[in-house]
């Protein structure tokens, strides 16, 4: 099954900020929003926004999710050492009757 | 709190099966979909398969399409994942996640070689 693009990488110096991006299309991001994921290496993954881009109690207002036709966003501001971590994004595809996954981003703060 | 827990992971032979189970609680289990992701070492996530709250609808990524089956028991608040013939190719971490893949567990291993 088609996944969902984010860049493999993202590079940032600390206390700045990052936005990831999550690519689809109108059968899955475009139409049915995308969950935000955090995974720090040897643990399972985090919730950080729900599809309709509010976050769960407990996390962190730096982190921001926003969602423009078929591409969803995450921003991170005031970049910690702790926000260093892989970045998934994820959609139902109501085309595949599928879950999609993106490839996931590992972002680096540096 | 919503928490989630697999267990029924370990290591068998290529052709072999196992049986993964999920329980879940803090939440209203039964009104929930409920998914199984794997996640290869070193690899990005992969869903493997969706089940409805009711069971009336599921799902399988095509990969597994055939040799798994998932199941729920909304009594027991749990749901399974048969899986059978395996193939080395399906060595991951199985984790279930809930709905949107909002919630996970902390996953099993399973390691699949002779």
């Amino acid at each position: 099954q088609a996944g969902l693009t984010q860049p493999p990488s993202v590079s940032k110096g600390l206390r700045q900020t990052a936005t990831l991006t999550c690519t689809g299309n109108s059968n899955n991001v475009g139409s049915h929003g995308a969950t935000w994921l955090q995974q720090h290496q040897g643990h399972p993954p985090k919730l950080l926004s729900y599809t309709n881009n509010n976050r769960p109690s407990g996390i962190s207002e730096r982190f921001s999710a926003s969602r423009s036709g078929n591409t969803a966003s995450l921003t991170i501001t005031g970049l910690h050492p702790e926000d260093e971590a892989d970045y998934y994004c994820s959609a139902w595809d109501s085309s595949l009757s599928a879950r999609v996954f993106g490839g996931g981003t590992k972002l680096t703060v540096l | 709190e919503v928490q989630l827990v697999e267990s029924g992971g370990g290591l068998v032979q290529p052709g072999g099966s196992l049986r993964l189970s999920c329980t879940g609680s803090g939440f209203t289990f039964s009104i929930y979909s409920m998914n199984w992701v794997r996640q290869a070492p070193g690899k990005g996530l992969d869903w493997v398969s969706y089940i409805s709250s009711s069971s009336s609808k599921i799902h399988y990524a095509d990969s597994v399409r055939g040799r798994f089956t998932i199941s729920r028991d909304n009594a027991k608040n749990s749901v399974y994942l048969q899986m059978d013939s395996l193939r080395a190719e399906d060595s991951a971490v199985y984790y279930c996640a809930r709905a949107d893949a909002d919630y996970w567990g902390p996953g099993t291993l399973v390691t699949v070689s002779s």
